[in-house]
């Protein structure tokens, strides 16, 4: 399995502000991913982080909204840009090793 | 685009006994990778078993077992001898074969919340 962890585990911010969120994984990873959990809801892919090139997102996700960066094989962050109520999610960070992703412990962002 | 889904969205077992939880998706792709992950109230999303679809011989880990039927688009999860620290919401996701030398992120379903009664 990765070692994976994310700072910070919580946080609750104000609308219109933004917030970084950081994830560290070990060096057996080659790809990383972002996704988010909405409350009681399931997780859904936000975009996979791309080393030193920009990231790549699905559907409904844009990067003016949700910058990603991956300066390196083993570091990414996510911002949630100009927060409103509703980004209030969990986001999850997630690390590949061949065809298995593993999971850091997630962020808990609440906007008021 | 894959869809997976998890039809029951809660499930209740006593302690000792099995469950089973369903799962089902939709693909025309014939190489893939299917898995169930377990997610406790620590929000900390943990790995139970993987499949590749091109194996025919169905994933155990444990106390842990997949009923995998190819034609049938169907991921079945059985838990035996089921434990109280086995609570917590399932998940089970999809992952296209890796074929442009990068990885597919997961499409996940919607989960199922097991309950184990003491």
């Amino acid at each position: 399995s990765a070692v994976i962890s994310q700072k910070p585990s919580r946080d609750i911010c104000q609308r219109g502000t933004s917030l970084t969120i950081q994830c560290q994984v070990d060096s057996q990873v080659t790809m990383m991913f972002w996704y988010r959990q909405q409350p009681g809801q399931s997780l859904t892919l936000i975009a996979t982080a791309n080393q030193g090139s920009e990231a790549t997102y699905e559907s409904g996700f844009v990067i003016d909204k949700f910058p990603i960066s991956r300066p390196n094989l083993t570091f990414s962050t996510l911002t949630v840009s100009n927060m409103s109520p509703e980004d209030s999610s969990i986001y999850l960070c997630s690390g590949s090793i061949t065809d298995t992703q593993y999971f850091g412990p997630g962020t808990r962002l609440t906007v008021l | 685009a894959q869809t997976v889904t998890q039809s029951q969205p809660e499930m209740s077992v006593q302690e000792a006994e099995t469950v089973t939880l369903s799962c089902t998706y939709d693909t025309s792709e014939s190489d893939y990778y299917l898995f169930w992950y377990k997610q406790p109230p620590s929000r900390q999303m943990i790995l139970v078993i993987r499949q590749e679809a091109y194996k025919q011989q169905n994933a155990t880990e444990n106390r842990f077992s997949v009923n995998f039927q190819k034609a049938a688009k169907s991921f079945s999860l059985k838990i035996s001898d089921s434990q109280l620290g086995d609570a917590a919401m399932y998940f089970c996701a999809y992952r296209s074969e890796d074929s442009g030398g990068g990885a597919d992120g997961l499409t996940f379903g919607k989960g199922t919340h097991l309950i184990i009664q003491p």
